[in-house]
């Protein structure tokens, strides 16, 4: 899992509460992902930002937010419009730059709950 | 559109003996590969990557993946299975903007 934290690793949400997922990485790396992995689905994408202060929707960005003030920091919120949000959630980054360099590397992962 | 497809759920094989994971492809242009590893309750772990030139990759683990461009596959393999390689795999693909698709995931059981 090396330099990218995730936390809380077990998350528990009211009906109609939004709450924020934290990733955090040491690796200098520009790039950020966050991914939603549910079983036998594997992982689709959410959000993603290749450099500070910018971001673009995944493939299953509503009811989701993020924010990119930081390099080091790429929060995701799980907002009450995301009717089910119970999933594992793994978020990533990445340097940038082309020719194959841009490998992946993931956090540890939240496990959001419903209550 | 651009996929990834991994057409088995489940792949069982005995410790010692050789393992094989499939993973197909579709997608425009030469494509960017890659495996990874998932324990439960974890985050992905990288494996290894097929980006250009030799078609027979070596990664972590003594896992390898070979590309077949005609089959448009990159099976992974690993000569001698150990209990300790269960897990979920996953093949992703790269797209523009580096976004990664992944396939499905298959579960790897070893038995001792």
């Amino acid at each position: 899992d090396g330099g990218i934290t995730q936390s809380p690793k077990y998350l528990f949400r009211k009906e109609g509460q939004n709450v924020t997922l934290s990733c955090e990485q040491n690796l200098n790396h520009d790039a950020m992902y966050w991914y939603r992995q549910d079983p036998g689905q594997g992982l689709r994408l959410i959000y993603y930002s290749q450099i500070v202060n910018d971001f673009q929707k995944g493939d299953i960005a509503e009811g989701y937010s993020v924010s990119r003030e930081k390099k080091e920091s790429f929060p995701l919120t799980v907002t009450s419009a995301q009717k089910n949000p119970t999933a594992f959630y793994l978020c990533a980054s990445s340097i940038t730059g082309g020719a194959g360099r841009e490998t992946q590397y993931f956090g540890p992962g939240t496990r959001l709950l419903v209550l | 559109a651009q996929s990834v497809a991994q057409p088995e759920d489940q792949v069982n094989v005995a410790e010692g003996n050789p393992l094989t994971v499939k993973c197909t492809y579709s997608v425009s242009g030469n494509p960017y590969l890659f495996w990874y590893v998932q324990y439960p309750n974890r985050g992905l772990q990288f494996l290894l990557k097929y980006i250009t030139g030799d078609n027979l990759v070596k990664g972590s683990y003594g896992f390898e993946a070979e590309f077949n461009k005609s089959q448009t596959s990159f099976h992974l393999k690993k000569p001698s299975a150990l209990v300790s390689d269960s897990a979920l795999y996953f093949c992703a693909v790269r797209l523009y903007g580096n976004k990664l698709v992944f396939g499905a995931g298959t579960i790897l059981r070893v038995k001792s």
